[in-house]
């Protein structure tokens, strides 16, 4: 069973730069896996901000931008605003029609 | 603009079934695969089931496997996702997703929350 972790907390001061990962259990995470990044925040669906690892999109500040280190995907926020405070899904996608999310990162501005 | 309206949820006893709707509109229907996605109150995202668009292919994760039943009707641009076997921790809110032409979910519904228990 394919599991994606990603750091369950993180804190950043208004205006630092915060880099999120998500890693795969069995291997490497590769473009190979369209690594895109949601946001949420309570009450709310989902919202796409990165997608096939590193586009933006529509609507979605440029302060926010995704890339591979290393063997992660990362979601770099630069700049953190007070309403960027929410939580942050990578997904992965494992091919055959099927994908998985990684645990979620709530990210604390303060 | 693209809409995703999911239906259907409410309580039930574990042990039994429930179906769950996801009406679309602001786009070519048949076109595009959709996907429920779940999330267990104070949870995080599951991926749960998608289905193809004209073809209409069929996935599932292995926690639904055998007990969830993904399906279409492009005439009525709708998805449905037919649940039965109801255990405790299928208790969660439903989203539906549509699927872009790569691999990622650009739209999402508001959810639909389902509630197993006794």
């Amino acid at each position: 069973q394919t599991v994606v972790t990603q750091e369950p907390s993180f804190s950043v001061s208004p205006g630092g730069t915060v880099t999120l990962t998500c890693a795969l259990s069995s291997g490497s995470v590769s473009t190979n896996y369209y690594p895109s990044w949601y946001q949420q925040t309570p009450g709310q669906a989902p919202r796409i901000l990165i997608y096939n690892t590193n586009t933006r999109s529509s609507g979605v500040p440029d302060r926010f931008s995704g890339s591979i280190l290393g063997n992660k995907a990362a979601l770099i926020v630069t700049g953190a605003q007070a309403d960027d405070e929410a939580h942050y899904y990578c997904l992965l996608y494992l091919g055959g029609g099927t994908w998985v999310f990684g645990g979620g990162t709530k990210l604390t501005v303060l | 603009e693209v809409q995703l309206v999911e239906s259907g949820g409410g309580l039930v006893q574990p042990g039994g079934s429930l179906r769950l709707s996801c009406a679309a509109s602001g786009f070519t229907f048949n076109n595009y695969a959709l996907n429920w996605v779940r999330q267990a109150p104070g949870k995080g995202l599951e991926w749960v089931s998608n289905i193809g668009g004209d073809a209409g292919g069929t996935y599932y994760a292995d926690s639904v496997k055998g007990r969830f039943t993904v399906s279409r009707d492009n005439s009525k641009n709708t998805v449905y996702l037919q649940m039965s076997s109801l255990r405790v921790e299928d208790t969660a809110i439903y989203y539906c997703a549509r699927r872009s032409k790569t691999a990622y979910f650009p739209n999402w519904g508001q959810g639909t929350l389902v509630t197993v228990s006794s």
